[in-house]
């Protein structure tokens, strides 16, 4: 079964402590992609990546970081986060509609 | 970059009524457009989509109509049920979703 697989679903932090949320894919695809989604505000794109070590800023890149070391694995990096990094996030591998991971709410406290 | 936007935000409906959502983008390279069905703490899942060499495409009760000219494309769901109720996402991207921007979602609510 094709699948996006995210961890952890829930999460909460404090500022400026380091995190990583993982996400990795059994597709093949060469195509990642991390969102957050917020209300009112739809699922806005904070980083793509289109191979393994291929990586680009999408809409709303700042605070965040990522890596692709490998074609399955896209983890998500936020070095210092700060309460307006609250958000569900999502890491998804689209080709030709795709499959989103089953998102991570993260809060900031 | 690629901007697309959709209305209405909320959408009420009564049972068996039809349901018609619709979004335009802003790219004129976008060429492949799916639509997202998002149920209450789950993930997005895809319901159906559209590519800009075809006008109108249907799966049972739900279509998707696209107008290339205009850059604009709508859902349209018939005879809905209490179970259509969710948020819609509709998205456009380059070809085979690279790149896939949303619109801000529809909440639909069909009333039994």
């Amino acid at each position: 079964e094709a699948q996006v697989t995210q961890n952890p679903r829930y999460l909460i932090t404090v500022t400026g402590k380091k995190l990583t949320v993982t996400c990795s894919q059994n597709m093949n695809h060469e195509y990642m992609s991390w969102y957050r989604q917020d209300p009112g505000l739809g699922l806005r794109q904070i980083y793509y990546s289109m191979n393994v070590e291929v990586t680009d800023k999408g809409d709303v890149p700042e605070g965040y970081k990522v890596s692709r070391k490998e074609k399955r694995n896209f983890p998500l990096i936020l070095e210092s986060p700060s309460p307006n990094q609250t958000s569900l996030y999502f890491c998804a591998s689209l080709r030709w509609g795709g499959t989103f991971g089953s998102g991570t709410r993260l809060t900031v406290v | 970059g690629e901007n697309v936007e959709q209305h209405p935000s909320t959408l009420s409906v009564q049972e068996g009524d039809s349901a018609v959502i619709k979004c335009t983008y802003s790219d004129s390279a976008s060429n492949y457009f799916p639509w997202y069905k998002q149920e209450l703490g789950k993930r997005p899942q895809l319901i159906i989509d559209i590519r800009s060499n075809v006008g109108e495409k249907k799966d049972q009760r739900i279509a998707v109509t696209l107008n290339k000219t205009a850059k604009h494309f709508s859902l349209h769901i018939t005879e809905t049920q209490p179970e259509d109720s969710a948020v819609y996402f509709c998205a456009a991207s380059g070809l085979a979703g690279y790149d896939m921007r949303f619109g801000a979602g529809t909440r639909l609510t069909v009333k039994p």
